[in-house]
């Protein structure tokens, strides 16, 4: 079975510094990889995935993420917080393989930029 | 503008009266999934549906029904609530159901659901 672990419910930076969110996960194969975010009583919205190829992926809003396969995991990162990035933020993975898309997410983690 | 609209956004009821949320996409997706939403536990999967009249079960499918007897529309219904099922639940739709299909999952605005 895959999972995605969040090993941080909390993540607290001020504004300007970098940010890193962590995700580790576990799953047959080859990964697909996602990072969506979650405003106040909104809906999920996507950030960005990893499919294949460079590690770095980049995504919206200055959010980039990193791929480390020795590792298992899928670190976002961004490299000057704002105020506004306060959110929180789920990690999700899936595989190519199997007879239906299963998107597995982590518990989340709040992220919280201070001023 | 493309969009998953769930109703209602808020819902208070008592155990066992049955309801139904409603979640409807016009983006022509195949695929369409309910989730919900609980602390520290993240999203978990309810039911899925890859296409018209195709439904199966996710991870936590227990006191809950669905169909899609139209592609733009897949409802849930919970036919004898419980306190349990109290919850943030999420209806989700993307282009395909295929595990090879990476396109982004859309997220409806959510329902918050209190059952007492």
């Amino acid at each position: 079975a895959q999972s995605v672990a969040q090993p941080e419910d909390q993540v607290n930076v001020a504004e300007g510094n970098p940010l890193t969110v962590k995700c580790t996960y576990s799953v047959s194969g080859n990964p697909y990889l996602f990072w969506y975010v979650q405003y106040p009583n909104r809906g999920l919205q996507f950030l960005l995935k990893y499919i294949t190829g460079d590690n770095l992926v980049k995504g919206s809003y200055g959010f980039e993420a990193e791929f480390n396969k020795s590792q298992t995991s899928f670190h976002l990162k961004k490299p000057s917080a704002l105020v506004s990035d306060s959110a929180l933020y789920f990690c999700a993975v899936s595989s190519p393989s199997g007879s239906a898309r299963q998107l597995t997410f982590g518990s989340g983690t709040q992220l919280t930029v201070l001023p | 503008e493309a969009q998953v609209t769930q109703n209602p956004r808020y819902l208070i009821t008592v155990t066992g009266k049955k309801l139904t949320v409603t979640c409807s996409q016009n983006m022509n997706h195949e695929y369409m999934s309910w989730y919900r939403q609980d602390p520290g536990l993240g999203l978990r999967q309810i039911y899925y549906s890859m296409n018209v009249e195709v439904t199966d079960k996710g991870d936590v499918p227990e006191g809950y029904k669905v169909s899609r007897k139209e592609k733009r529309n897949f409802p849930l219904i919970l036919e004898s609530p419980s306190p349990n099922q109290t919850s943030l639940y999420f209806c989700a739709s993307s282009f395909s159901g295929q595990p090879i299909n990476n396109s982004p999952l859309h997220f409806g605005n959510g329902t918050r659901l209190t059952v007492t």
